[in-house]
């Protein structure tokens, strides 16, 4: 079976501007998760889609933002860059909100802010 | 505030011996625990898992531990292989459902010759 799928694998942008990273998640999983994993420091938890609906979010500004769509594909949106943005952005999908359903993850989006 | 930490950066063990990761977590509410495994330039995958109900998993060399009463589990691998160097992050959810995965900063093991 195909795992999550991301892209673009590696995006430059420049402080101010916005970025868009798009992830697919394995057939059949409804949830996709977006973490953050900047230098030094764990995954940070961004945000939860299940059925086309946030369903939780992490402790990130606003600028943070997504959306999933109706083939349960997702998109993160990283409105006026700052430097600190800059870090590996991971997509993880999974069934749903059961019980004992691990994520799994896709290779990530390497962001760098310049 | 950390609710889930590895307090061990790295750990080298010596190919064929036992590899012992740790993890503390401070939230009594997490209920499920997993243990994912992540190579450079690749996103994590899942090893294994174990609910709060029981106190033992077993998956192949791969053993996870859980003691609620001192809110710490460990992840066994025997023997260890070369393959197995790699980072280990210990991840926590609580209620049931894996919104949110806490996860810990990792353990990036080592596996020498």
């Amino acid at each position: 079976e195909a795992g999550v799928t991301q892209s673009p694998t590696h995006l430059i942008k420049t402080r101010g501007q916005q970025a868009t990273l798009r992830c697919s998640p394995i057939s059949g999983h409804t949830s996709v998760y977006w973490y953050q994993q900047a230098l030094g420091l764990g995954l940070q938890f961004l945000l939860w889609y299940d059925e086309g609906e946030e369903r939780n979010r992490g402790n990130f500004p606003p600028r943070f933002s997504g959306r999933q769509f109706p083939n349960y594909s997702s998109e993160l949106n990283v409105n006026a860059l700052e430097l600190e943005d800059s870090a590996l952005y991971l997509c993880a999908s999974s069934f749903g909100a059961r019980y004992n359903s691990p994520l799994h993850f896709g290779n990530g989006t390497r962001l760098t802010v310049t | 505030d950390q609710q889930v930490k590895q307090n061990s950066p790295s750990l080298s063990v010596q190919e064929g011996r036992i590899s012992i990761l740790n993890c503390d977590y401070t939230n009594s509410m997490f209920d499920y625990f997993l243990w994912y495994k992540k190579y450079p330039a690749e996103g994590p995958t899942f090893l294994i898992s174990i609910s709060s109900i029981k106190d033992k998993n077993e998956d192949g060399r791969f053993t996870v531990f859980l003691n609620k009463s001192a809110k710490h589990l460990s992840l066994h691998i025997v023997p260890s292989q070369p393959g197995d160097s790699a980072v280990y992050f210990c991840a926590a959810s609580e209620g049931g459902g894996a919104d949110g995965l806490t996860f810990g900063k990792g353990t990036h093991l080592i596996i020498q010759p």
